[in-house]
């Protein structure tokens, strides 16, 4: 893989439905996974910056996982409410060098 | 109280006419980013400093360019808009450390006509 991409591009759940998305990224120079929420008319926030293989990072409702020697993380979101509506990015650092490259998305729709 | 603080939210200039975007931050991190995001695409990074030393992408258009006055400022500056460059623009801060968080500006959304 010599880009960042995610699955779904995008994702309609009901509310109280648990949900996940895929981030794939290079696994060689491999340095650090971000994921990031963007709600609409918002910044985009961080989430999660991951940088262990096996690592798993929790932050109320929503985990996620990194496999760094295959290359991808998993996000994701537990009993999701409304509010969780919002675009997930995530984004690859290699080598450290602090420059992120994101992949395309994960757009996310919790339905009332 | 935000953070990164872009200015303007949107953004409509005629085809060819030179445009600014501002970018400021509070957090006096080393490292800036403009992230060029067109409708359903990956934020594509065009260009970051890290203080005063720029890093540009090799794939980003002569026609894009880019200041930073202090640490606090950081502009594009679109010297011929053309209608491919419509998009939302976004700024960035972080650290020079892969391992800490990039803190976002609420974006740009620049419209060529």
């Amino acid at each position: 893989i010599l880009n960042v991409e995610q699955s779904p591009q995008s994702l309609h759940v009901q509310e109280g439905d648990s949900t996940n998305f895929t981030c794939s990224f290079p696994s060689s120079n491999f340095y650090a996974l971000h994921w990031y929420r963007w709600e609409t008319a918002k910044s985009p926030e961080a989430l999660f910056v991951m940088t262990l293989n096996g690592d798993e990072k929790k932050k109320g409702r929503i985990s996620a996982t990194l496999n760094t020697k295959e290359g991808y993380s998993y996000l994701y979101i537990k009993g999701s409410q409304p509010e969780d509506s919002a675009t997930y990015l995530c984004a690859s650092d290699t080598s450290g060098t602090y420059k992120y490259i994101f992949g395309t998305g994960t757009r996310l729709k919790v339905l009332a | 109280d935000a953070m990164v603080i872009q200015n303007p939210r949107y953004q409509v200039t005629q085809f060819g006419k030179p445009v600014t975007l501002s970018c400021s931050q509070t957090l006096n991190h080393n490292v800036m980013y403009w992230y060029q995001q067109k409708s359903s695409q990956a934020p594509k990074l065009l260009f970051h400093y890290y203080d005063k030393d720029f890093n540009n992408e090799a794939d980003t258009p002569d026609n894009f360019q880019s200041r930073r006055p202090n640490t606090s400022f950081c502009f594009l500056d679109i010297r011929s808009p053309g209608l491919g460059d419509a998009a939302m623009y976004l700024c960035a801060t972080s650290r020079p450390d892969g391992n800490t968080e990039a803190f976002f500006g609420q974006g740009t959304r620049l419209t060529v006509v």
